[in-house]
This record gives C-alpha cells, structure tokens and sequence, in this order.
C-alpha cells in the first residue's frame, strides 16, 4: 500500500528566508509521481510542482523546488525567498502508475506553513 | 485558464436531508474524482470516474452515498440521508488521463457543515 507522511505540522519562516517541508513516501510501485499542493484558507487546492520517479533532475517551478532523493523515498518542498502569501497549508501527494484507472492521489496530512514579516 | 468548476461553495443542511454537489471538469479531461477532506487532514478518495464508468468507488459509503457523470463531462454527488459525520469539504478534481504523470487540478470545493 502507498503511504504519503509530512512529520511537521507546523512550520514558520520570516519573508524573504528559505523553508523545506518535509514529506517522505512508500510504495512498491516501480512507476510513480509525486505531487504538491498548496491549500490556502479558501479551500482550493492549488497545484506546485510534479517530479517523476525516473526523472534525474530535480523539479523546480519558480519559487518552488522539489529535492528528490529516491533512495531514501524522500521528496521534500524547498520555498525560496518566502512570502507572506505563502502561509497556507501544504500537502504532499503520491500516484502510482497503471495500465488500469483507480490510481487516485494518495495524500499526507499536511503541513502548516506560517510566514511573518 | 481553464478551471474545475463547482457548486455550490457552502452548503448548510439538517442531518437526514439531502444534499447534492454538482462539479464540471476541465474541458477534455475524461477522468474525474470526487475527494472528502475531513478538518485537519488530507483528502481522501471517494469515487474515480474514467469517462462515465465508475473506476473506483471502494470508499464511498455507498448505502447514503452516490455519484454519477452520466455523459462523461459533468459529475453530480449525493448524500441521502446526511449525517452529522459528514461534515467536511467535498473537492472535485480532473485530470487528462490516470497515468503517475497526470496532475489533478481541484475545484474551489463545497464546503459542507450537517447540523
């Protein structure tokens, strides 16, 4: 069974510093996708970044980059320069590959991201 | 840019009412998830949608639960009778295919409080 786990369940940054979000996976899948997503107040739940398991570099997006270390089933969310935008909660999200549909993303239970200035 | 549209965005109701929840994907996405989101956690699947077909609907509650997307575009989930339990933010979300590359993009959810 896969298994997404963020251990912090709160983070804090002053704006303009640097954070990582922890966030580590399991799975027996050969094939998968890892996700994050931002979720602020509102409810919606926007999409950061993607990195692939065969993908050799790590993904980056703006602001956001995701330090992939596959041997040890980690995929943690760097954010550069901080903003006070940036509070929300964040969640990492798994997806395994299939030749069958039923592959819906499996999610951890999220982090708390606070930023003050 | 296209968005998942859903409706409507809070709901208020009784427990033993019903209640419904209208989603409309990305246009061009055949696949299709309702998630429910329980305060404080991460969402969790409650039906998969591949075109019309039901896919997976292993955690969905299915004796007051239903959901169907009867011509492959726009899905519509049903609660009869509520619960108090039941309480949460329902989140519609869509993809172009199922493979471990395709990202969901979520709707706004429907934010729903039994009384």
């Amino acid at each position: 069974a896969q298994k997404i786990t963020q251990t912090q369940p709160g983070m804090f940054v002053q704006e303009k510093e640097a954070v990582t979000l922890d966030c580590t996976y399991d799975t027996s899948d050969q094939s998968y996708g890892l996700f994050w997503y931002k979720q602020p107040s509102s409810g919606e739940m926007i999409f950061l970044i993607y990195q692939g398991s065969y993908d050799e570099q790590n993904a980056t997006e703006g602001r956001y980059s995701l330090n992939f270390q596959k041997a040890r089933k980690s995929a943690n969310l760097v954010i550069s320069a901080s903003q006070l935008g940036d509070s929300a909660m964040y969640f990492c999200a798994m997806r395994g590959d299939s030749n069958q549909a039923g592959t819906a993303l499996i999610f951890g239970k999220g982090t708390t991201l606070s930023v003050s200035s | 840019e296209a968005e998942v549209a859903q409706s409507p965005r809070y709901k208020i109701t009784e427990k033993s009412q019903a209640v419904a929840f209208w989603c409309d994907p990305i246009s061009g996405h055949a696949t299709l998830y309702w998630y429910r989101q329980i305060l404080g956690q991460g969402p969790e699947l409650l039906v998969q949608f591949q075109d019309e077909s039901v896919v997976d609907d292993s955690q969905l509650p299915k004796d007051r639960f239903s959901a169907e997307r009867l011509k492959g575009v726009d899905s519509t989930l049903k609660i009869q009778p509520a619960e108090l339990g039941d309480s949460a933010m329902y989140l519609c979300a869509s993809s172009p295919g199922w493979g471990a590359a395709d990202t969901q993009y979520f709707g706004p959810g429907t934010r729903l409080t039994v009384l």
